[in-house]
């Protein structure tokens, strides 16, 4: 059974730092990983999605990492803005059930001005 | 409208009632998708749909009921839930449920109906 874990569960920075918010997953057999954003009380926006063969994938301040065998993702976020803070979720797509993602919890970051 | 919508936004219910979450997607999507998100705990996949289908039921309780008359509209239909059932219920398509290159399986969510059951 796929486990997705997220590390920070939370994390508090200040204007302007660069950050790295880690997911991993237990399972290497994914078809691919996609990072999502979520404001509180809202549905989720897709970031980025990474396909099984691909290392990374780059969308303006953001930039996603994979690394398959060891079972590891990273989002990092250039230059952080208060408008960067939301609950960020890791989701992989496994091999074994077609269209099923599987969530980690979240980290949910605040950015100060 | 564009993208996924879901009405209503909010919901509260009695245990006795029957009620039903709607979900559209104007994105030619062939593929869509319940999920519940409780407090405290990640994004659990309820339903999945293909091409009107249902293609998989993770475990669900019969008190919640899936309808999808097209690939365009998902329903929900709830009666007797407990309060545990509590949460906030996200529909997702995608063009594909298939993996497949390119990101046809990428899947885009709607805003969210936030269920209070008491």
């Amino acid at each position: 059974k796929q486990e997705v874990t997220q590390i920070p569960a939370a994390l508090s920075v200040p204007e302007g730092e660069n950050l790295v918010l880690n997911c991993s997953f237990t399972d290497s057999a994914i078809y691919n990983l996609q990072w999502f954003r979520q404001d509180p009380g809202k549905g989720l926006t897709s970031l980025l999605l990474i396909q099984s063969s691909q290392r990374e994938q780059t969308s303006g301040r953001l930039n996603a990492s994979l690394d398959k065998s060891s079972g590891r993702s990273t989002l990092y976020i250039a230059a952080s803005q208060p408008g960067d803070s939301a609950t960020y979720l890791c989701a992989v797509r496994s091999g074994t059930s077609y269209g099923k993602l599987t969530f980690g919890q979240g980290t949910i970051l605040t950015v100060h001005p | 409208e564009t993208g996924v919508t879901q009405t209503p936004r909010h919901l509260v219910m009695g245990m006795t009632n029957k009620k039903s979450l709607k979900c559209e997607q104007h994105l030619g999507h062939n593929a869509m998708y319940w999920y519940k998100q409780s407090a405290k705990k990640p994004l659990e996949l309820m339903f999945v749909y293909n091409f009107k289908e249902q293609t998989e039921n993770n475990s669900v309780p019969s008190r919640f009921s899936p309808e999808c008359p097209n690939s365009s509209h998902l329903f929900l239909h709830l009666h007797t839930l407990q309060p545990e059932d509590s949460a906030l219920y996200l529909c997702a398509s995608s063009r594909s449920m298939i993996g497949l290159a390119g990101g046809l399986d990428e899947q885009f969510f709607g805003p969210g109906t936030r269920l209070t059951v008491l």
